[in-house]
């Protein structure tokens, strides 16, 4: 039982250079998450899928896309990346919305 | 006025000191209550989870909520260098409230001296 799995772990991209990050659970979670972490800003929620099929927007989804692509797996796309988007990436889920949530163990990326 | 506020520390105690860590909050529809841990270059874990007021033990650990004062705490008996992380209070309104997702605060950075 690995809980969330996150890739990759690091990445460095050039300004402008698009890549997907991705994550999974094997907790049979409905909802996953999205969030960043950056200093002295805490986590902050970058998108959201309640359950199978449905995407939302969180407090700093600018410049991300998601895909849930089926219950386990759950993407997040950055199409044009800047320097702005350097930040830690943590993947969460939930059994519901509701419920404490669950995360993996992050992907340090940096834009240059 | 920020939906959380939670200290960021750093906190310095010795080796078998009781911690105490808190966050307080604004929005009343708040009902569920949880404490991660965080060690460096980690992703949160969950530590505690509570629902309402009260207290709720698990071993060293025990989380307190005073939903009267918007206030709760989780105190460290005992502590261990091991317990040196990041400290992140969380909470949601639940599926009686409009904000159901986690809103967490930005954490408390606590060491433990040997």
């Amino acid at each position: 039982n690995a809980g969330v799995t996150q890739t990759p772990k690091f990445q460095v991209l050039k300004t402008g250079q698009s890549m997907t990050l991705q994550c999974a659970q094997d907790m049979n979670h409905n909802s996953m998450y999205w969030y960043r972490q950056d200093p002295g800003m805490g986590l902050r929620l970058i998108y959201y899928s309640a359950s199978e099929g449905t995407t939302d927007k969180g407090e700093v989804p600018n410049g991300y896309n998601v895909s849930r692509l089926n219950k386990r797996e759950f993407s997040l796309r950055l199409e044009s990346a800047a320097p702005s988007q350097t930040s830690v990436y943590f993947c969460a889920s939930s059994w519901t919305e509701y419920n404490e949530q669950f995360f993996g163990p992050g992907t340090r990326l940096t834009v240059l | 006025q920020k939906e959380v506020e939670q200290d960021p520390g750093p906190l310095s105690v010795p080796e078998g000191a009781i911690v105490s860590l808190n966050c307080t909050y604004s929005n009343s529809a708040f009902q569920y209550f949880m404490w991660y841990r965080q060690y460096s270059r980690k992703g949160p874990e969950l530590l505690m989870y509570t629902y309402s007021s009260g207290n709720k033990e698990d071993g060293r650990f025990t989380a307190q909520v005073d939903k009267s004062s918007k206030y709760i705490s989780l105190f460290i008996r005992d502590s261990q260098p091991s317990d040196s992380a990041t400290y992140l209070c969380a909470m949601s309104a639940g599926s009686g409230g409009s904000n159901y997702k986690l809103t967490f605060g930005k954490g408390t950075l606590l060491t433990v001296n040997p």
